[in-house]
């Protein structure tokens, strides 16, 4: 079955610090891998996402992630934390042999500190 | 481009009644998947509805159910509440039901079961 490991509930960085998103995928075959962002009482929003091509993908508000297949990873980066950052970060991955479904890791707090 | 609605955004019921949440997906968007989440659980996939019918069901009891309609707005249903329903239900749509395409979130309707 399909899973998606988050490490790390939660992560505080200082504002202008690097933020790094650790997420996991477990499949024999690679997925296509999500990253979604939600802030209190609200849905998700789509930051990125890898289907095919280059492996170092760019998102928005500045996050970028890259796929590592021999890692079976897909960490998200943001080179300089800024307040309005602070947020839960959802990794995911969908792959028809799996369901065509989104399958999600637990989910990542992300603390910034001013 | 007007996003995914979901209505109502707050909801309180009684153990033991039905509620039906509502979902208008992005114009031209004929797939709607549905997801739970709960502090406990996380984010769950209920189901996803493709032209009228449901074509992928998470693992769920038969109290939960949808539909899709012609223009592609779902519901979803809920019968003989129980207190463990309470949860953020979420609802994302997109354009085709190939796994790489992204799904774009409602901002959910909040369900509380006293």
């Amino acid at each position: 079955a399909q899973s998606v490991t988050q490490l790390g509930s939660h992560v505080s960085v200082s504002e202008g610090a690097l933020v790094l998103l650790r997420c996991n995928y477990s499949s024999s075959v690679p997925p296509y891998l999500f990253w979604y962002v939600q802030y209190p009482n609200q849905g998700l929003q789509l930051l990125l996402k890898y289907t095919t091509g280059a492996t170092l993908v760019k998102g928005i508000n500045g996050f970028e992630a890259e796929f590592k297949k021999s890692e079976t990873s897909f960490h998200l980066t943001k080179p300089s934390a800024h307040m309005s950052d602070a947020a839960e970060y959802f990794c995911a991955v969908n792959r028809m042999e799996y369901g065509n479904k989104l399958v999600f890791g637990a989910g990542t707090i992300l603390r910034v500190k001013s | 481009k007007a996003g995914v609605t979901q209505t109502p955004r707050y909801l309180i019921k009684t153990r033991g009644q039905q509620v039906t949440l509502s979902c208008s997906p992005i114009s031209g968007h004929r797939s709607v998947s549905w997801y739970q989440q709960t502090p406990g659980q996380g984010l769950q996939f209920l189901f996803e509805y493709f032209s009228e019918t449901q074509r992928n069901k998470g693992n769920f009891p038969g109290r939960f159910s949808g539909r899709q309609f012609s223009n592609s707005r779902s519901e979803m249903n809920v019968s003989t509440l129980e207190l463990g329903d309470s949860a953020l239900y979420l609802c994302a749509s997109r354009t085709t039901r190939q796994p790489g395409s992204g799904y774009t979130f409602g901002s959910g309707t909040r369900l509380t079961v006293v």
